[in-house]
């Protein structure tokens, strides 16, 4: 069975600091990899994917993410973190065969000014 | 684009009754959606694939009775909560993949917050 591990439940970066979330995945085959972003009362925001090519996926909102196979890993990285960046991170692995998702527990990403 | 809506966004109903949420893929058709349910400070977890013009197939531990999923178009899917109680108390999102676009993606609604009294 695939699953997710995000090791991390709070991430806490000063305001202009790089940023980094993780994420490590256990699948067969080859992974479907995305990350989502969640505010307070509200679903699921789609950040960015990975399926092949490219080990650094470049995202939504100045997100990226690095693809390591060796690894199994899955990390979110922005250089520079914004205020407004504070949310609850999901890191997300799709079942090849119900073709759903398996989330991690997520991660809650506080910027302080 | 890839807009999903859900409606209503929040309902508060006494136990016993039952509960009519929808979602919709407004801008583009949706084959597959996909409901979950997360519970306060976790994760999602999927309870049920919904497919158009099919029945819907359950994950293991969720009563297909108890949950009634309707897909009956490309741009609409409804999960009922019959006969509520307040275990059923948390907050349902649905999501919905582009037929024609990137199915990879799953492009999610704003959820909805259950309160069974």
């Amino acid at each position: 069975a695939q699953s997710v591990a995000q090791p991390e439940d709070q991430v806490n970066v000063a305001e202009g600091n790089p940023l980094t979330v993780k994420c490590t995945y256990s699948v067969s085959g080859n992974p479907y990899l995305f990350w989502y972003v969640q505010y307070p009362n509200r679903g699921l925001q789609f950040l960015l994917k990975y399926i092949t090519g490219d080990n650094l996926v470049k995202g939504s909102y100045g997100f990226e993410a690095e693809f390591n196979k060796s690894q199994t890993s899955f990390h979110l990285k922005k250089p520079s973190a914004l205020v407004s960046d504070s949310a609850l991170y999901f890191c997300a692995v799709r079942d090849m065969g119900r073709r759903a998702l398996t989330f991690g527990s997520g991660t809650r990403l506080q910027v302080q000014p | 684009g890839a807009v999903v809506s859900q409606h209503p966004s929040r309902v508060i109903c006494k136990s016993g009754t039952s509960v009519k949420i929808e979602c919709r893929s407004l801008d583009f058709q949706a084959t597959t959606m996909f409901w979950y349910r997360q519970f306060p400070k976790q994760s999602l977890m999927l309870m049920a694939t919904s497919n158009e013009g099919s029945k819907a197939t359950y994950e293991q531990g969720v009563e297909k009775d108890k949950f009634l999923i309707n897909h009956a178009s490309l741009t609409l899917s409804t999960l009922t909560v019959t006969s509520a109680h307040p275990e059923d108390s948390s907050f349902y999102i649905c999501s919905a993949r582009d037929r024609y676009r990137g199915q990879e993606t799953q492009y999610f609604g704003p959820g909805t917050r259950l309160l069974v009294l």
